[in-house]
């Protein structure tokens, strides 16, 4: 599968604990975003990364929330002290700018249930 | 600030019936526009996308969309639905310039009768 993959699927923690999610691209793919989607809602934004460059934070991204992509393949995505508002589906997506445009590939994502 | 809304939270349909669902978006320009679909447990499908020219674009599974600028709409159609497309779809616009973040409606979730 040359998809986009995450891992874990599915997450379940206690509020307080500390997770860490990964994304994996697809290959030679050089932008990379992670995107957080609640029951009932579309996808929002949190971050993004050119290369191993993160080159924009939403402010839904509090302190909390730290991503990183080094040598510019996969992506972690840590959120510390997780809290109950934290629970929700953390959608990553990869693509290959060119020219004006750039076509986003999403994976299965990772849901996350903080009790 | 951009901003995509999609009024129909729910729509149900029989099966073979067309479909129709509606989306505005909020933008100082012309962005590039999407639709995509999202079933249980999976995770998003492009199922076509608007960038300029045609302003009735066809996408996969028989799905086509019309932008209409003048009320900055970009609805999704499909002349006769089968049961495999209940699921849940998204409208989204794209800055061209910059971190061409999209950015989603609410989503519309479609049932279908058989």
């Amino acid at each position: 599968d040359t998809g986009v993959s995450q891992d874990p699927r599915h997450k379940i923690t206690k509020r307080g604990q500390n997770v860490t999610f990964r994304c994996d691209p697809i290959s030679e793919h050089n932008r990379l975003y992670w995107y957080r989607q609640t029951l009932g809602q579309g996808p929002e934004f949190l971050t993004y990364f050119q290369n191993e460059a993160q080159l924009e934070k939403s402010r839904l991204l509090s302190d909390r929330f730290s991503a990183e992509r080094p040598k510019g393949s996969f992506s972690t995505l840590e959120i510390q002290h997780t809290e109950q508002g934290d629970s929700a589906m953390y959608l990553c997506a990869s693509s290959l700018v060119r020219s004006s445009y750039n076509e986003q590939f999403f994976g299965p994502g990772t849901r996350l249930t903080v009790l | 600030a951009q901003s995509v809304t999609q009024p129909d939270i729910h729509i149900t349909v029989s099966e073979g019936a067309s479909l129709e669902l509606r989306c505005n978006y909020s933008y100082g320009a012309t962005p590039y526009l999407f639709w995509y679909v999202q079933s249980p447990g999976q995770g998003l499908q492009l199922l076509l996308k608007y960038f300029s020219g045609d302003t009735l674009v066809q996408g996969i599974k028989g799905f086509e969309a019309e932008f209409k600028r003048s009320q900055s709409s970009f609805n999704l159609r499909k002349p006769s639905v089968h049961w495999s497309d209940a699921a849940e779809y998204f409208c989204a616009v794209m800055a061209i310039q910059g971190a061409q973040k999209l950015v989603f409606g609410q989503g519309t979730r479609l049932t279908i009768n058989p």
